[in-house]
Order: C-alpha cells, then structure tokens, then sequence
C-alpha cells in the first residue's frame, strides 16, 4: 500500500537558517503530494502541496517540488523563522483525492 | 465561512466507560475523515464518509470503534468499553468536491480524549 516517510524530529534551527525536512513517498500510479503543517495549539492546515511530477508548490517562504524520479517532496525554506515552530506532515492522497496517508510529523523548533 | 468543529474539546472517561466524539464539517463538504493522533505519533486513519456512499472503515482499530454520518452533514464517533490505549486526540477532516476531485482536507482542532 501507499505510505509516506519523513524524517525523525526533532529538528532544532536557530533562527534565519536554512531547512530541509526530507519527505519519501511509495504509491501507485501518480499521486498527489501534500504538506500540512500543525503549530501549537491549533489544528492541522495545509501549508502547500503538488498535483504531478516536477510542479513545485510554494507558500509562506516554504517550497517542495515533486520528484517522481526519487519519489521524494523534501520541504525547504531558506530563511526560518521563531513562528515557523510547528509540526511539518508530509502527505499523500490517490488522484482522486482519496486514500489520503500521512508521514509521522517531523517537529521543528527555531530558536531565537 | 465556519471551519470544521468538534466537541467536546476535551474528554476525561474511566476505563469501560463510551465516548462520543462529534464533528461538524464544513458546509457543502461531501468528504469526511476521521484520525488519531497519538502522544508523539503521526495521524493514524479511522474511517472516511463520502458522500452517501457505505464508508471506509478500514482503520478502525477494533469493534468497539464505530462512526456514523447523519444527513451527510454532523458525524459521531462512537468507541464503546474504552481502553487505556484509546488516549489520543482524535482529529476531524473534511473535504470538496471539485471536477472528479477531492480537495485538501480542513481540519477541526481535535478532541482530546484521556482514558483513566
């Protein structure tokens, strides 16, 4: 079946580095690529995500292309700041949008 | 527009006891999800409603978890005899429908559910 790996947190930055949250796929056919972010206290909410091969989705400073090739949707961001603390999910849904399956969640704190 | 609910926010229940989680979805949403997320763990597929159709039931953990979705709006998610192991915050998700496709999920903030 499909599934989803992501790398074991916690990460700790300071703020102003660079991340990288390394994210894995195996699924059939082609499937859509999501990453949804959870910051403390609140609920999960989709943070950017890729619907084919090589599109690269961007949001708030963060970036992930679609890497059919390595089956990866590693998430970047250049410049972190102390509000990007949060639990990062990488995900991944068929198609049609269905049989959605989530990565463990990689926490990340950013240190002032 | 009114995001995804749930209540109770959180629950305290003794061992044996049931539980009933509610959510309510987005208007118009079709789709909904039901999770688990456990201490430090990932989320963990309960079941999902789409539309009218039978739903998927697939990730229950056991018979003492059944969920049902009345009028294809509000769900409940029912776990009878709880156990220790049922602790976890169990979160809500629904979905559109859009030209042959699901759209992201929304989420509900989750109940916390503790099992003394």
């Amino acid at each position: 079946g499909n599934s989803v790996t992501q790398m074991e947190g916690p990460v700790t930055l300071s703020e102003e580095a660079f991340l990288t949250i390394n994210c894995t796929y195996t699924a059939t056919g082609y499937p859509s690529l999501f990453w949804y972010v959870q910051y403390p206290g609140e609920g999960l909410q989709l943070l950017l995500k890729a619907t084919k091969a090589d599109d690269k989705g961007s949001n708030k400073g963060f970036e992930a292309t679609y890497r059919k090739e390595t089956t990866s949707f590693h998430l970047e961001k250049g410049s972190v700041q102390v509000s990007d603390s949060a639990v990062y999910f990488c995900a991944l849904s068929d198609r049609n949008g269905q049989n959605f399956v989530f990565g463990p969640g990689t926490r990340l704190s950013v240190l002032p | 527009g009114a995001g995804v609910s749930q209540s109770p926010s959180n629950k305290v229940t003794e061992k044996g006891k049931d539980v009933e989680l509610r959510c309510d979805p987005i208007s118009g949403h079709t789709a909904l999800y039901w999770y688990r997320q456990s201490l430090g763990q990932g989320l963990e597929f309960l079941i999902y409603f789409q539309g009218n159709s039978a739903p998927d039931k697939s990730g229950l953990p056991s018979d003492r978890f059944s969920a049902e979705r009345t009028g294809g709006s509000v769900s409940t998610l029912t776990i009878q005899r709880t156990q220790q192991e049922d602790s976890a915050v169990y979160l809500c998700a629904s979905s559109s429908w859009t030209s042959g496709t699901y759209n992201e999920q929304f989420f509900g903030p989750g109940t916390r559910l503790t099992v003394l």
